[in-house]
C-alpha cells in the first residue's frame, strides 16, 4: 500500500465521543487526503492537505477537522462522533494536487459509532 | 463539474472469458481517468490511468482500458478473467485536489 499506514485499523466508539484517526506516509509526498467510503457513494473527499499546516475542505467536511504538523502525518478528528460517521476511512497521498496525478491509498480504518 | 457513472453494480463472468467493467464520465476540460481495484478489507490499488495519447491504456495484472471521447466512456477490460480478479472496481476522474469516484462495480469471476 505504497508506504502508507493508518491507525487504528478498526474502532468502535459511542456517539458524542471524540475520535482521531492517523495517517502516516513514508513517501514524502506533499499532498495527503482523507476520504470516506459508503455503499452507494463510492469514495468522497473529506479534507486534504497540500503541505505542513496547509489544509482545505472537501465535499463532505462537516463534523470533521484535520491537522498536519509534519509532512508524514495527517490526522482526522471527529470532534463528537455521530452514527452517520460510521464508515470506512481511507487516507491517500499524491506528489501534487494536479488532476492527472495518481493518488495512492492506505489500507483503511473501519469506524463504527454506536 | 466532474463526475463518473458506473452503470452496473455487479458483473459476473466465467473464468477464462473476457471481462468488461463499464464507466462513463462527464468533465469540463480534459479528462484524466483512473481505475482502481479494492480487494476485501484492503485499500484501493491503482490499476491504470488515461491522461492523453493512445486511447488504449495498459495497466497492472493484465488489465487495459479503452478511452472513447465520442461516447465519453472509459471501460475496463481484460481478455481472460481469473477467479482472483473478483473484487470491487472503481472508476474515477481527476479534479483539482480531488478524485471523483463512481459507486463501484463488484466483479465476480465464476470458476
Amino acid at each position: 500500500d505504497a508506504g502508507i499506514t493508518q491507525s487504528p485499523r478498526h474502532k468502535v466508539t459511542e456517539t458524542g465521543t471524540p475520535v482521531t484517526l492517523r495517517c502516516h506516509q513514508t513517501e514524502n509526498h506533499r499532498y495527503m487526503y482523507w476520504y470516506r467510503q459508503d455503499p452507494g457513494h463510492g469514495l468522497r473527499l473529506i479534507h486534504y492537505s497540500y503541505g505542513v499546516k496547509d489544509t482545505d475542505k472537501g465535499e463532505v467536511s462537516d463534523g470533521y477537522s484535520v491537522s498536519r504538523s509534519k509532512t508524514e502525518d495527517f490526522l482526522l478528528t471527529l470532534e463528537s462522533a455521530t452514527s452517520s460517521q460510521t464508515s470506512v476511512y481511507f487516507c491517500a497521498i499524491s506528489e501534487s494536487g494536479l488532476a492527472r496525478d495518481t493518488q495512492y491509498f492506505g489500507p483503511g480504518t473501519r469506524l463504527t459509532v454506536l | 463539474a466532474q463526475s463518473v457513472a458506473q452503470p452496473e453494480d455487479q458483473v459476473n463472468v466465467a473464468e477464462g472469458n473476457p471481462l468488461t467493467v463499464k464507466c462513463t464520465y462527464s468533465v469540463s476540460g480534459n479528462p484524466y481517468l483512473f481505475w482502481y481495484v479494492q480487494y476485501p478489507n484492503r485499500g484501493l490499488q491503482f490499476l491504470l490511468k488515461y491522461i492523453t495519447g493512445d486511447n488504449l491504456v495498459k495497466g497492472s495484472y493484465g488489465f487495459e482500458a479503452e478511452f472513447n471521447k465520442s461516447q465519453t466512456s472509459f471501460h475496463l477490460k481484460k481478455p481472460s478473467a481469473l477467479v482472483s480478479d473478483s473484487a470491487l472496481y472503481f472508476c474515477a476522474v481527476g479534479g483539482a485536489n480531488n478524485l471523483f469516484f463512481g459507486t463501484g462495480t463488484r466483479l465476480t469471476v465464476i470458476p
